[in-house]
């Protein structure tokens, strides 16, 4: 059971827009910002965004990222074929003094 | 470029030990944290441990590690490690070495390895 919840999969059209809700509590995603992590099959976890929107560069300004309360969110726009992968959320939690991540969300673009 | 080549990872009887190596190039390694992350086969990822940078190394680990597995980190070699022990068949994994993007422990992973893998069986 992981600290932080997510579902377990998602779906979408090519050019349709989903999100990925990330669901926590006050120790962690209520004090801290969360993180966005994309892993393509077969390949290791590549960061994506922060809950304030700092991204590396490369990644597209069609990933956003929203953070609410104890909630944080991942939005896709412009959905493409190659965003098919397993999304990941994650922050740090206060209580536990450690990182916490999300149990991941299969993204699958039909 | 930032690279990060992990090491170490082996077919280990339950109870024995092992040293995992972070090696690291492409950027200041002692200013910036470091951590372990683990994903078993077909699972997701967990956190395993973490050590700050800028010469205070502060140490976490999960609660599922704790006293079993130590971090640490050589800023002289560039090399970051995970030293295991009492290992248990549910450690089995693929060991994943990140780079934070500042000195805390809790800062975003930015960039990561391919990875190492621990089997542990009988």
């Amino acid at each position: 059971q992981s600290v932080l919840t997510q579902p377990p999969s998602a779906s979408g059209t090519p050019g349709q827009r989903v999100t990925i809700s990330c669901s926590g509590s006050s120790p962690n995603i209520g004090s801290n910002t969360v993180d966005w992590y994309q892993q393509l099959p077969g390949t290791a976890p590549k960061f994506l965004l922060s809950s304030n929107n700092q991204r590396p560069s490369g990644v597209p300004d069609r990933f956003s990222g929203s953070k609410s309360g104890t909630s944080a969110s991942l939005a896709i726009s412009g959905l493409q074929s190659e965003d098919e992968a397993d999304y990941y959320c994650a922050t740090w939690d206060d209580s536990l003094s450690g990182r916490v991540f999300g149990g991941g969300t299969k993204l699958t673009v039909l | 470029e930032v690279r990060l080549l992990e090491s170490g990872g082996a077919l280990v009887q339950p109870g024995g030990s092992l040293r995992l190596s972070c090696a690291a190039s492409g950027f200041t390694f002692s200013t910036y944290a470091m951590t372990w992350v683990r994903q078993a086969p077909g699972k997701g990822l967990e956190w395993v441990s973490a050590v700050g940078g800028g010469g205070g190394g502060s140490t976490h680990h999960a609660e599922s590690v704790k006293g079993r597995f130590i971090i640490s980190r050589d800023n002289s070699k560039n090399t970051l490690y995970l030293h295991m022990s009492s290992l248990r068949v549910e450690d089995t994994a693929l060991y994943y070495c990140a780079k934070g993007s500042a000195v805390w422990s809790r800062a975003s992973l930015e960039s990561w390895g391919q990875g190492t893998l621990v089997t542990v069986s009988a």
